[in-house]
């Protein structure tokens, strides 16, 4: 079982080029997520989604899209990439609210990304 | 202001230390607390969950909730070299999806 995995691991990409972050899980859970993690700003939230064919926008949204075709992939793409979105990308999926409510997010390893 | 409030650290302990890492909070809607353990250059990984106040242990971990204060503590005890890692506070609201994170503290123990 693989759970989630997350393309490429790293990546340098000049300014002004498109890039999509590609993420896929093997859980069958139906909401999934992407976070950006910058130092000293924790996990920030991009964007989301519920069930398969629904997104919504997170904390930080601006210059990010997501799709959501499938239960499986949730890409995450960078229009225009500008070097403020140099972080690293974290694709998290969760399963149904349980007992108790606990929903407990896995997380891919992460996507290293450096705009020049 | 931030909903929930971390600090970064860096804190170093040695080897057997009892650590306290500590997390606030502003929004008393929050009911589902977390910590969360990330190693570097791995994504997070789910250590310890509690529902509304109180204590929670788990081996040499113990979760401790304070709606009251909006406060929540995660102590480590005996601590190991291998507890060395950054460590994430995480919350939500009663049927919420979405967490909301702290800033991650992290830690190093020192053999």
């Amino acid at each position: 079982i693989a759970g989630i995995t997350q393309a490429p691991t790293s990546q340098i990409l000049a300014a002004g080029r498109r890039m999509t972050l590609r993420c896929t899980q093997d859980m069958r859970h139906n909401a999934m997520y992407w976070y950006r993690q910058d130092l000293g700003l924790g996990l920030r939230l991009i964007h989301y989604s519920n069930t398969a064919g629904t997104t919504g926008k997170g904390e930080v949204p601006d210059g990010y899209s997501v799709s959501r075709a499938n239960t499986d992939d949730f890409p995450l793409t960078l229009a225009s990439a500008v070097p403020s979105q140099t972080s690293v990308y974290f694709c998290a999926s969760s399963g149904e609210l349980g007992d108790r409510g606990n929903n407990e997010q896995y997380f891919g390893p992460g996507t290293r990304l450096t705009v020049t | 202001q931030k909903e929930v409030e971390q600090d970064p650290g860096p804190l170093s302990v040695p080897e057997g230390a009892i650590v306290s890492l500590n997390c606030t909070y502003s929004n008393s809607a929050f009911q589902y607390f977390m910590w969360y353990r990330q190693y570097s250059r791995k994504g997070p990984e789910l250590l310890m969950y509690t529902y509304s106040s109180g204590n929670k242990e788990d081996g040499r971990f113990t979760a401790q909730v304070d709606k009251s204060s909006k406060y929540i503590s995660l102590f480590i005890r005996d601590s190991q070299p291998s507890d060395s890692a950054t460590y994430l506070c995480a919350m939500r609201t009663q049927g919420a999806q979405k967490l909301v994170f702290g800033q991650g503290t992290r830690l190093t123990i020192n053999p």
